[in-house]
């Protein structure tokens, strides 16, 4: 059973517009939310991270919303650009089990279209 | 700093061959894991151990094993290859109580199984 589900495997943007990314997940003990990016033949590396007590959090280009009672957070990008194409995959952990694992989602392909 | 390293990179196996996928870290985390990719399914938790000397069961573990040889180093062992293995590795580390448990990830080992 896919505990965090990405349902877009891919999606394409126009640079300079909005990116926006999707994440639902089905256990409500998942507290924290982390989104990681990926280039070809290289390994994820961290992009942004949210809390269940907020609802938003911003870093430069990158905003993360979270909808606790949807179950649902996103990922937006803006403005895109051409270095943001890679697959992106949303992570959960619950500190109820002390965040020693990660559940990932199956991952977004973005391609930003110059 | 190198951060995560992993050995190979490229791997071709027979079915039924034995082989070892090593890991290291040179943060000082407590926290490794071994992950594996493949289309469609996202990054799935093969094994982890929250410190030396300690490991436990992923999502995926039937047909490996892992060895926390010391705090640096976490190997994942494929006693006898199956088709079914062929997919790309990714060894990652943390350091908990770091409530987001933001992991760190290697290069990725991408092994092929025939």
């Amino acid at each position: 059973d896919q505990q965090v589900k990405q349902n877009s495997p891919s999606l394409s943007v126009q640079e300079g517009r909005i990116s926006i990314l999707n994440c639902d997940y089905t256990n409500s003990m998942f507290d924290y939310f982390l989104w990681y990016k990926k280039y070809p033949a290289e390994g994820p590396t961290f992009l942004i991270s949210i809390s269940s007590i907020k609802d938003k959090n911003e870093d430069g280009r990158f905003t993360v919303f979270l909808n606790k009672s949807a179950k649902h957070l996103s990922l937006h990008i803006v403005p895109s650009q051409p270095g943001d194409s890679a697959v992106y995959f949303c992570a959960a952990s619950s500190s109820n089990f002390g965040n020693e694992k990660l559940t990932f989602g199956t991952g977004t392909r973005l391609t930003i279209i110059p | 700093n190198a951060g995560v390293t992993q050995t190979p990179k490229f791997q071709v196996l027979k079915t039924g061959q034995s082989m070892t996928l090593q890991c290291a870290q040179d943060m000082n985390h407590n926290s490794m894991y071994w992950y594996r990719q493949d289309p469609g399914m996202g990054l799935r938790l093969i094994y982890y151990s929250a410190s030396e000397g300690t490991t436990d069961k992923g999502e995926v573990p039937n047909g490996y094993n892992v060895s926390r040889l010391n705090k640096r180093e976490f190997s994942l062992r494929l006693e006898s290859a199956a088709p079914s293995q062929t997919s790309v590795y990714f060894c990652a580390s943390s350091e908990p109580p770091d409530l987001y448990n933001e992991q760190f990830f290697g290069p990725g080992t991408r092994l092929t199984v025939l």
